[in-house]
């Protein structure tokens, strides 16, 4: 059974940085095809890919906010952490992981975490 | 800059079918974006329920198919039930290597 679920804080200040860390269970990030994905989604708003993190640790990020995303993994610990930087009020939204596959025969965003929820605000 | 566009709302009655799309603001969706379609309900974490176009999901009833009609992908739920009343997302694998989600698709059943 696969599971994943996110943690971090739940408030932060303008200018300060996110660290969001997804623990994970049931899969290895180190098998071919596999990764771990970040999405958020502002209070009734729609999903907002953010990056993705393969197997081979190729990192991917969205054009629009790759200057302040940083993505690793520590496949021992099977964790994979989302950094953010310069948070704003407009980064407001619950933040989710998911489990990633990408191989010939499957692809998408297969298993997901409950998300957390993150305010921006002074 | 991509966007993926999917239609604001929908509405359906029970019983009957529906389809909903998804296309790129230049451009046109095939396999080779390898579309996928989540469900998502208030407060829940969104479910996958097609991907690589028209697979099911495990567990995912034979009422939702997926498939490519022009240009875009779609989603067509056969036979509506009142718990499918959701909010629905594409999602294409840009070949970047990055992923880009369409804004939702909020289907009334009714």
């Amino acid at each position: 059974q696969i599971t994943l679920k996110e943690s971090g804080p739940t408030l932060v200040k303008p200018t300060q940085t996110l660290t969001l860390t997804c623990t994970f269970s049931g899969f290895s990030l180190s098998t071919s095809g596999v990764g771990v994905g970040w999405i958020r989604q502002p209070p009734g708003k729609a999903l907002e890919w953010l990056a993705v993190i393969y197997w081979n640790d190729d990192k991917r990020y969205s054009p629009s906010l790759k200057s302040r995303l940083a993505i690793t993994k520590d496949t021992s610990r099977n964790q994979v952490v989302l950094e953010m930087t310069s948070m704003d009020p407009l980064d407001s939204a619950t933040y989710f992981c998911a489990h990633n596959i990408f191989t010939t025969t499957t692809s998408g965003f297969h298993h997901w975490g409950l998300g957390t929820l993150v305010t921006v605000s002074s | 800059q991509t966007v993926v566009t999917q239609e604001p709302s929908f509405s359906v009655s029970p019983g009957g079918s529906v389809t909903l799309t998804c296309g790129l603001n230049s451009g046109s969706v095939s396999t080779f974006y390898y579309p996928s379609w989540y469900q998502q309900t208030p407060g829940q974490a969104p479910r996958i329920l097609i991907y690589n176009t028209n697979t099911r999901s495990s567990g995912v009833p034979d009422r939702f198919s997926g498939s490519i009609l022009g240009n875009k992908a779609a989603l067509t739920i056969t036979g509506a039930q009142p718990y499918d009343e959701s909010d629905y997302y594409c999602g294409l694998f840009m070949g970047s290597g990055i992923w880009v989600f369409g804004g939702g698709t909020k289907l009334t059943v009714l």
